[in-house]
């Protein structure tokens, strides 16, 4: 089993809808959760960071934990064209030592 | 505030020889982490740097090592290339340890061996 697993995709969502992006873990004890979003080329760009069981939001988007069933997902409402790029999920582990990163999800917003 | 730097952005080397690639954090950021990213194994965790001091250390052969100084500039050094270290390098930075604060990605550098 994956130490952090998410669906590499691709996944197509029509422009203007609510996309979800799932990611899951193995460890029960890790603490902070993070998603970054990455275009082809570039580096990582972090759109969200958390570590409370709930949901988080920040303008479009919003993420939610769930730590009893390790799971962290992310919402993107209103999605635009200039979402479409890889989603890492990424989680650090029980002793806070390392971040470990999913695979990543392909998205892509069709007009 | 500017963020990450990371130079050189581009680098072909040839097996055997060794390079040298460094990472400016955000100001007032004292952790350092660099992140090896291939298209087969994904983004991997190489060591952190926290106040000049490697915090931890991913799974990486002992040709990879690296160095914080004390205005928290690091630099990452892969010795004996081979050309499986073909990958694009990212360094991130935060205000504390990995896990306890939000981590910003340079823009990497992207080496190539042949």
């Amino acid at each position: 089993q994956k130490e952090v697993e998410q669906n590499s995709g691709p996944l197509s969502v029509p422009e203007g809808a609510i996309a979800s992006l799932n990611c899951t873990y193995s460890d029960r004890g890790s603490q902070s959760f993070f998603w970054y979003r990455q275009y082809s080329g570039k580096s990582p760009e972090l759109i969200m960071f958390i570590y409370s069981n709930g949901d988080k939001e920040d303008g479009r988007f919003t993420a939610q934990l769930n730590k009893a069933s390790q799971y962290v997902s992310l919402l993107i409402r209103d999605s635009q064209p200039s979402d479409s790029a890889t989603y890492l999920c990424a989680v650090t582990n029980s002793s806070a030592s390392k971040i470990i990163f999913g695979s990543g999800t392909r998205l892509s917003i069709r007009p | 505030k500017a963020g990450v730097t990371q130079t050189p952005r581009y680098l072909i080397k040839t097996r055997g020889q060794q390079v040298t690639l460094s990472c400016s954090p955000i100001s007032g950021h004292r952790s350092v982490s660099w992140y090896q990213q291939t298209p087969g194994q994904g983004l991997q965790f190489l060591f952190e740097y926290f106040s000049e001091t490697q915090r931890n250390k991913g799974n990486f052969p002992g040709r990879f090592s690296g160095r914080q100084f004390s205005n928290s500039r690091s630099e990452m050094n892969v010795s004996t290339l081979e050309l499986g270290d073909s990958a694009l390098y990212l360094c991130a930075s935060s205000l504390g340890t990995v896990g306890n604060y939000e981590q910003y990605f340079g823009p990497g550098t992207r080496l190539t061996v042949t």
